[in-house]
């Protein structure tokens, strides 16, 4: 059974700050990495994918992935209230190399920015 | 920028009715899911669908479940004989290649 883990939270910074969200994964084949972020009662939008080890930035969002720690982490710079949203890490492949792409989610880190 | 599309955006139904959910994926994406999200938990993989067929599906989508692509744009979820505990937000995601996938923004089924 494949799992994500995330830290449910809530995570609360203050505007300005830098938040760090964390997520970790059981299976240790896991190819592609995600980060969604959704709203509440809205679908999740996707924020940034990483594919090998290391970071890779995207404005204020940077992901990093470490896949012998089988860790993947969001870091969102200059916090603002507008990011206060549920974060979701998930995964896509697996083993024998067969993937159409599933996506196993995590249970999402509530993130709460405050003014 | 192109996105998805889902309708009903809310559907309300009696137990043990049949319901049809309705996705009209990105026009040139090949990869076409179906999830759902009961409140307050994960986002659920329901099944993948690629080149007309279904490629992968959980143990969730069982024989009162079923997905046609009926023309060349929508993607459809039918679901025979509701049940209350399938009332959730139903997402519809598509992909150009079995990766990233786009959601489009849900349609909330209740089951009374």
């Amino acid at each position: 059974q494949k799992e994500v883990e995330q830290n449910s939270g809530p995570l609360s910074v203050p505007e300005g700050a830098i938040a760090s969200l964390n997520c970790t994964y059981s299976d240790r084949v896991s190819q592609s990495f995600f980060w969604y972020r959704q709203y509440s009662g809205k679908s999740p939008e996707l924020i940034m994918s990483i594919y090998s080890n290391g970071d890779k930035e995207d404005g204020r969002f940077t992901a990093q992935l470490n896949k012998a720690s089988q860790y993947v982490s969001l870091l969102i710079r200059d916090s603002q209230p507008s990011d206060s949203a549920t974060y979701l890490c998930a995964t896509t492949g697996g083993a024998g190399g067969t993937s159409y792409g599933k996506l196993t989610f995590g249970q999402g880190t509530i993130l709460t920015v405050h003014p | 920028e192109p996105e998805v599309t889902q309708t009903p955006s809310h559907q309300v139904t009696q137990m043990g009715q049949e319901v049809i959910l309705r996705c009209v994926p990105i026009s040139n994406h090949l990869y076409f899911y179906w999830y759902r999200q009961i409140l307050g938990q994960k986002v659920e993989f329901l099944v993948s669908f690629y080149n007309n067929e279904i490629s992968e599906k959980s143990e969730i989508f069982d024989d009162q479940f079923s997905v046609e692509r009926p023309d060349g744009s929508n993607f459809t979820l039918k679901i025979r004989s509701t049940k209350l505990e399938d009332s959730a937000m139903y997402f519809c995601a598509s992909s150009p290649a079995s990766d990233t996938q786009y959601f489009g923004p849900g349609t909330r089924l209740t089951v009374l």
